[in-house]
């Protein structure tokens, strides 16, 4: 699937570091959602949005700061960052927030 | 959502069918079936869904019970490339919140 992108696929950043996560995604879906997923864990929705306004955050913290400023892109500003956020990030897209999701290739990151 | 249980991992014969069970005995009348798998490191990909009648498309069939309380995701001919976790997930699609457990480790070997 190369419907959802997501750059940079890699990141290393120290705690002090402020980073972004960027997706775009190119099937004209209305919806685009963040989840984390942390090792032997199972995946976690961070953020969910609809028609760029926020539906969903399932009380991440706020050194995860969401953007999304048109219906095809994504961000995920991240700042201040502890080791335990460490994970694959993914992001994801559905036509709108019923219908069914496709997901980028994810960001793997790594907080030193 | 409804709760899902998966048996943690299975192993199939390059070549054979895939037979992959997943129970959720307090599916509700509105809410679907959804498998997703995931290849090591990968984003998951989205494989089938249903809601009462078998479903089938390119990648799998879909074979949902009378009653709902439990459906089998069959892989048809297994390669070694359908090594991944399967993840199956009921959601009444409202906000389709997706809620992913544990999965199925389908080991192909040849």
């Amino acid at each position: 699937e190369t419907g959802v992108t997501q750059t940079p696929r890699h990141l290393v950043m120290g705690m002090t570091n402020k980073k972004s996560l960027k997706c775009e995604q190119h099937l004209g879906h209305n919806a685009m959602y963040w989840y984390k997923q942390s090792a032997k864990k199972p995946l976690e929705l961070m953020f969910v949005y609809s028609l760029e306004e926020r539906v969903e955050n399932n009380s991440v913290p706020s050194r995860f700061s969401p953007e999304c400023p048109n219906s095809s892109h994504l961000f995920l500003h991240l700042h201040t960052l502890q080791p335990e956020d460490s994970a694959l990030y993914l992001c994801a897209s559905s036509q709108d927030w019923t219908e069914t999701q496709y997901f980028g290739p994810g960001t793997r990151l790594l907080v030193l | 959502d409804a709760k899902t249980t998966q048996p943690p991992s299975m192993d199939c014969a390059e070549g054979r069918a895939a037979n992959l069970p997943c129970n959720h005995s307090t599916i509700s009348g509105n809410e679907y079936v959804y498998w997703y798998r995931q290849i090591h490191s990968q984003g998951p990909q989205y494989i089938i869904h249903g809601l009462k009648n078998n479903e089938t498309n390119e990648m799998a069939s879909l074979i949902i019970t009378e009653d709902r309380k439990s459906s089998t995701l069959i892989l048809p001919h297994a390669t070694l490339r359908d090594t991944a976790v399967y993840y199956c997930i009921v959601t009444n699609n409202a906000g389709n919140m997706l809620t992913f457990g544990g999965g199925t480790r389908l080991m192909v070997k040849p």
